[in-house]
């Protein structure tokens, strides 16, 4: 029950487009499709941002897309803003009950 | 709205025990699994475990991390979970969030209550 793998770091200036990679194995992320993405700004919890691989709570830009190939999930935010930082975790579902995070992402714009 | 209020943080000397609850409203208890999560100054989240309903046997899943030394539990009469830490280490030293987890626009998360593990 190792964490995904994040980079640790990305950044871009405000209106482009970046993408953080989550990296699991054939146990987790690339068995179930029950791959979450949080937002968490400093000293407040975390904010679910998408579900379910794909999937957007109501209340949450558009700008905010997730998808899954093999092993890795992603997250894509797009014409980013200056609220759009802070740190994002991905979650997997690890089965037999079990889940975990990824080990963060910071987010820079620039 | 879901509302989740964590308690029962505070100072614990290494190798003792301290019991955290997490008290819910706005949303079916009952029917709800609630998870524990940390997550220490400066680092990651970590998801510790999960207990079920009772629908569900009431059903406990823990980190291997501290599978052998935490404990989950709830009493739906009270719409309260617990936390129950032994044999705690420095390293133990979080913030420990209270989470109702994949319920996608209805998911939700405590304030979070502060433990320190220190002699």
């Amino acid at each position: 029950q190792s964490a995904l793998t994040q980079p640790a770091s990305v950044s871009a200036s405000p209106g482009q487009s970046i993408t953080i990679s989550c990296t699991g194995t054939s146990r987790d992320v690339g068995y179930y499709n029950l791959v979450s993405w949080y937002h968490q700004h400093p000293g407040k919890a975390p904010k679910l941002m998408i579900f379910e691989v794909t999937k957007r709570p109501s209340g949450v830009s558009y700008r905010f897309s997730g998808s899954k190939s093999g092993n890795t999930a992603s997250l894509t935010i797009s014409g980013l803003q200056a609220e759009d930082e802070g740190d994002y975790y991905c979650f997997s579902y690890a089965g037999s009950g079990t889940l975990v995070f990824g080990g963060g992402t910071k987010l820079t714009v620039l | 709205d879901v509302q989740l209020v964590e308690s029962g943080g505070g100072l614990v000397q290494p190798g003792g025990s301290l019991k955290l609850s997490c008290a819910a409203s706005g949303f079916t208890f009952s029917g709800s699994a609630i998870h524990w999560v940390r997550q220490a100054s400066g680092k990651g989240l970590e998801w510790l475990g999960r207990i079920r309903s009772k629908g569900n046997n009431d059903a406990t899943a823990y980190a291997a991390s501290v599978r052998d030394r935490f404990t989950i539990s709830r009493d739906d009469s009270k719409s309260t979970a617990y936390l129950l830490m032994n044999s705690l280490k420095i390293e133990d030293t979080a913030l420990y969030y209270c989470a109702r987890l994949g319920y996608g626009d209805f998911e939700g998360w405590g304030q979070g209550t502060l433990v320190t593990v220190s002699s």
